[in-house]
């Protein structure tokens, strides 16, 4: 079964601080994605990554940036912490691929619930 | 452009009732179709999948059925139980870029015993 770890559950950040979120995946997958999560909001696209080093914005980006050094490992970065900024944020990986990567579905973790203050 | 739309929620049942979440999608082409579901303090996990039209996607007494001719993709079970309570996801890959999916807003459904 794909694994997808990310960092921590809950996080409790000031505003203007820089803050990194993690996830890690071990299926070797192409593709990782971060989400976030509001009520009556659904799932929005953050960033996404489809190899190392390479990165493509989603619907949200401002204010977030990615990094994708290793490709099991996707960080998103808060430059600088706000309270709108509170939220579920949720990373998710998926194998890739043009055509059979079409028929797989995206691999999530846990989430982390992130407060700013 | 493509797009994924579901009956709001919440959605609240009592144990054993039967269970539609209505999604209905818009796409370019015959594209896969997901029933992710999200249980209450976890990430999303797939439910089930149709990878073409008339095919039927099952998992855990959930059904879902393609239909092309009515562009649906309506969840179903005969019988839910309380642990089904959580947050119910239709969502295609967006035609555009497919490594992207486009995700409908989420249905809550709530079971009582």
């Amino acid at each position: 079964d794909v694994k997808v770890t990310q960092s921590s559950r809950y996080l409790v950040k000031r505003t203007g601080e820089k803050v990194f979120l993690e996830c890690v995946q071990d299926m070797d997958h192409e593709n990782m994605f971060w989400y976030r999560q509001d009520p009556g909001l659904g799932l929005r696209l953050i960033y996404f990554s489809y190899d190392v080093k390479m990165k493509e914005k989603g619907d949200i980006p401002e204010g977030y940036s990615v990094s994708r050094e290793k490709k099991e490992r996707f960080s998103l970065i808060l430059e600088s912490a706000s309270t709108n900024q509170t939220s579920m944020y949720l990373c998710a990986s998926h194998l890739g691929g043009h055509t059979s990567g079409l028929h797989q579905p995206q691999h999530f973790g846990d989430g982390t619930r992130l407060s700013i203050l | 452009g493509d797009s994924v739309t579901q009956m709001e929620g919440p959605v609240t049942l009592s144990e054993e009732a039967f269970l539609t979440i209505n999604c209905t999608y818009t796409a370019t082409g015959y594209p896969s179709l997901f029933w992710y579901v999200q249980y209450p303090g976890e990430g999303l996990q797939l439910l089930l999948k149709a990878t073409k039209a008339d095919d039927k996607g099952s998992n855990k007494g959930f059904e879902a059925t393609y239909r092309k001719e009515t562009t649906s993709f309506h969840l179903e079970k005969g019988s839910v139980q309380v642990s089904d309570s959580a947050v119910y996801f239709c969502a295609l890959p967006n035609a555009g870029n497919n490594r992207k999916l486009i995700w409908g807003l989420g249905t809550s459904l709530a079971v009582n015993p």
